[in-house]
């Protein structure tokens, strides 16, 4: 089966600080891609990153970060120095095979604040 | 370049009516998937229409269907709606004809409420 879980429902830090946002996933395919998606209160989920079954290289980009680890099933989304306009719920998800659908995990809020 | 543009934003519906939701792909994508998000949960699938065709289908009742123009663009329709029918209708577009793991864009929904 497939599926993704993120553990932490609600997270809260001040500006400032750095935060990790875990996901885990299951899947028995050996190819597959896995998303984080950032969804303001607006509604749109908007892409951050992309990161294919055959790449475990981590990736910067600015202030985010990803740490892709197949070994321990994890693709765990750090932010570092938070800012208020980072509030947000984040959503990890997992696609695996041509014209699948993204299978979403339940999303962490994420509460920055001043 | 015009992202995805889903219509309208907001509505309200009575139980038992029936909706209709449209969407508007990214330019170059050929690839629309329907997505219901209830309040603190993921986003669930729904369907995706790929040329024009219904090409997979999630665990949602007949009373979901859908449609994909020539344009690409699709619609999504609800009949008999039910109070549980109420969330956030997300439309998502894609280039499919190449590689799986294409990135999926997202409109910024359309708010549908049922009392």
């Amino acid at each position: 089966a497939q599926k993704v879980t993120q553990a932490q429902t609600e997270i809260s830090v001040v500006e400032k600080e750095d935060v990790t946002l875990d996901c885990v996933y299951e899947t028995r395919d050996t190819t597959y891609y896995l998303f984080w998606y950032k969804q303001p209160p607006s509604g749109e989920l908007v892409f951050l990153i992309r990161r294919n079954s055959f790449d475990e290289q981590n990736e910067i980009s600015g202030r985010y970060s990803w740490n892709f680890q197949k070994s321990t099933s994890s693709f765990n989304f750090t932010i570092t120095a938070s800012q208020v306009v980072d509030s947000a719920v984040y959503f990890c998800a997992l696609r695996y095979q041509a014209g699948t659908a993204l299978i979403f995990g339940k999303g962490t809020t994420l509460s920055v604040s001043s | 370049d015009a992202g995805v543009t889903q219509s309208p934003t907001h509505l309200i519906k009575t139980r038992g009516q029936q909706v209709t939701l449209r969407c508007s792909p990214k330019s170059g994508h050929d690839t629309v998937s329907w997505y219901q998000q209830a309040l603190g949960q993921g986003p669930q699938f729904i369907f995706q229409y790929y040329e024009e065709e219904e090409r997979q289908r999630g665990n949602f009742p007949d009373r979901f269907s859908g449609h994909q123009f020539p344009n690409y663009s699709s619609e999504l329709n609800v009949n008999a709606l039910l109070l549980g029918d109420s969330a956030l209708y997300l439309c998502a577009s894609s280039l499919e004809a190449s590689r799986c793991g294409n990135t999926i864009y997202f409109g910024e929904g359309s708010w549908l409420t049922v009392v």
